[in-house]
């Protein structure tokens, strides 16, 4: 398997602009995470979902994020509109759910910059 | 919810020494604690686990040991090597809730030759 894919790697973006960052699982996974890491504030659980549904968004700032997971191989976090606070590393990370150990696989990430 | 304290926020050895980071947590029914790595720039990646049902653990130089009446755990790392250099981040996990994982706030572990 190839791991847990994010995209993009790298954005830079200007404040107000809209960002979508996108993962797939690892095939078979059924609990997906996505985390928010800086160095202030380490690394956060924003939001994490089991079998395609949201069970906990209570990490998710505001209003301004948002995280669906129409199918088992996608998810999505977005930012409307974008701040200059919101740069950092955003993690996606897939486990294989209640039936598992709750080892996390995690992606490269995607380092997002909002000028 | 579940808070995982991490000590030290950093850590410098020579090489060949022993690393020693320690986390505590605060809701008993957390049942999996993961440790994992995360070297410049990479993502983190697990190097040990321990469940509740075990006092301790090891896995060649790398050694985890957990006290479930102190809510605490510890990593040990013997005979440091430079590879060995980067952030650590202890979790705790309660499985019911499908894997989530509280993570402390990391340790820079520096090795140097």
């Amino acid at each position: 398997d190839a791991g847990v894919i994010q995209s993009p790697r790298h954005e830079v973006t200007e404040m107000g602009q809209e960002v979508t960052l996108r993962c797939k699982p690892i095939s078979g996974h059924n609990s997906l995470f996505w985390y928010r890491q800086t160095m202030m504030r380490g690394l956060e659980l924003l939001i994490y979902f089991n079998n395609n549904v949201p069970i906990d968004d209570s990490g998710m700032p505001e209003d301004r994020f948002s995280a669906k997971m129409p199918n088992a191989s996608f998810s999505t976090l977005k930012i409307q509109p974008s701040e200059p606070r919101d740069s950092a590393v955003y993690f996606c990370a897939s486990s294989l759910g209640q039936a598992s150990t709750g080892e996390l696989f995690f992606g490269e990430g995607s380092r997002l910059t909002v000028l | 919810g579940e808070n995982v304290e991490q000590h030290p926020s950093t850590l410098s050895v020579q090489e060949g020494d022993s690393a020693v980071i320690k986390c505590t947590y605060s809701d008993s029914a957390s049942n999996y604690f993961p440790w994992y790595k995360q070297e410049l720039g990479k993502r983190p990646q697990l190097i040990i686990d321990i469940r509740s049902n075990v006092g301790e653990k090891k896995d060649q130089r790398i050694a985890v040991t957990l006290n479930k009446t102190a809510k605490h755990f510890s990593l040990h790392i013997t005979e440091t090597q430079p590879e060995d250099s980067a952030v650590y981040f202890c979790a705790a996990t309660f499985n019911t809730n499908a894997g989530k994982s509280t993570f402390g706030d990391g340790t820079t572990l520096t090795v140097k030759p």
